[in-house]
């Protein structure tokens, strides 16, 4: 079965950090490209960050630049997001998602249920 | 960057009847790299659309996307049950935003 699961989340106080991670099973990782995608409370999506296949292509939205920095291990078959400098604004519940390709991106046809972050103090 | 705006933001329907969602893009999307997710509360959305009008795996075909350019539609023939849910439209290719959103409701 086809899986993404997503874990890390939690309660942080403004300005500090956290560090998310997705396990990917039942496809070949190494294959694809991966992304991070929010969704605060009763909002809409937000693509955050992607990564190539061979971590060759980042890419972040502006609103995460410079605090976010995605990682991926292929040989665990996992994806990292680590947060740091958080703000309020950063609570959501962040997916993992599967790229339909290796680079250059395209649509997402795999997604994990999302780990929430909450940024409070 | 381009911005998608959904509209409306909320359609009202019954069971059966015919559901069309609308994106339009602030500039030309190139290739037509505009792709449709649908969201039911509590789960992570599922993608239906890809290059504006090709249908994701197992995706049923009264689900049919349109549109080239700036304007881009989804469009429900029928609707069952389980399509009472949010839209989203999405950009891909060189940046990835997404739209705002149709609520599809039970009327």
């Amino acid at each position: 079965e086809v899986q993404l699961v997503e874990s890390g989340g939690g309660l942080v106080q403004p300005g500090r950090s956290l560090r998310l991670s997705c396990a990917a099973s039942g496809f070949t990782f190494d294959d694809y490209a991966m992304h991070w995608v929010r969704q605060a409370p009763g909002k809409g999506l937000e693509w955050v960050s992607g990564i190539s296949w061979n971590s060759g292509s980042i890419g972040y939205a502006d609103s995460v630049k410079g605090r976010f920095t995605i990682s991926r291990d292929n040989a665990k078959n996992s994806l990292y997001l680590q947060m740091n400098s958080l703000r309020a604004e950063d609570t959501a519940l962040y997916y993992c998602a599967k790229d339909m390709a290796s680079s250059g991106w395209y649509p997402f046809d795999i997604w994990g249920q999302g780990t929430m972050v909450t940024v409070s103090s | 960057e381009i911005v998608l705006t959904q509209s409306p933001g909320t359609l009202s329907l019954s069971p059966g009847e015919r559901a069309t969602l609308s994106c339009r893009a602030s500039q030309s999307v190139s290739s037509s790299y505009l792709a449709w997710y649908q969201q039911k509360p509590g789960q992570a959305p599922r993608l239906l659309i890809y290059g504006a009008s090709s249908r994701a795996t197992g995706i049923p075909d009264r689900f049919s996307g349109s549109g080239s350019g700036t304007d881009f539609t989804l469009t429900i023939s029928r609707l069952e049950p389980e399509d009472f849910a949010v839209y989203y439209c999405q950009q891909y290719g060189s940046s990835l935003p997404f739209g705002g959103g149709t609520k599809v409701e039970i009327k």
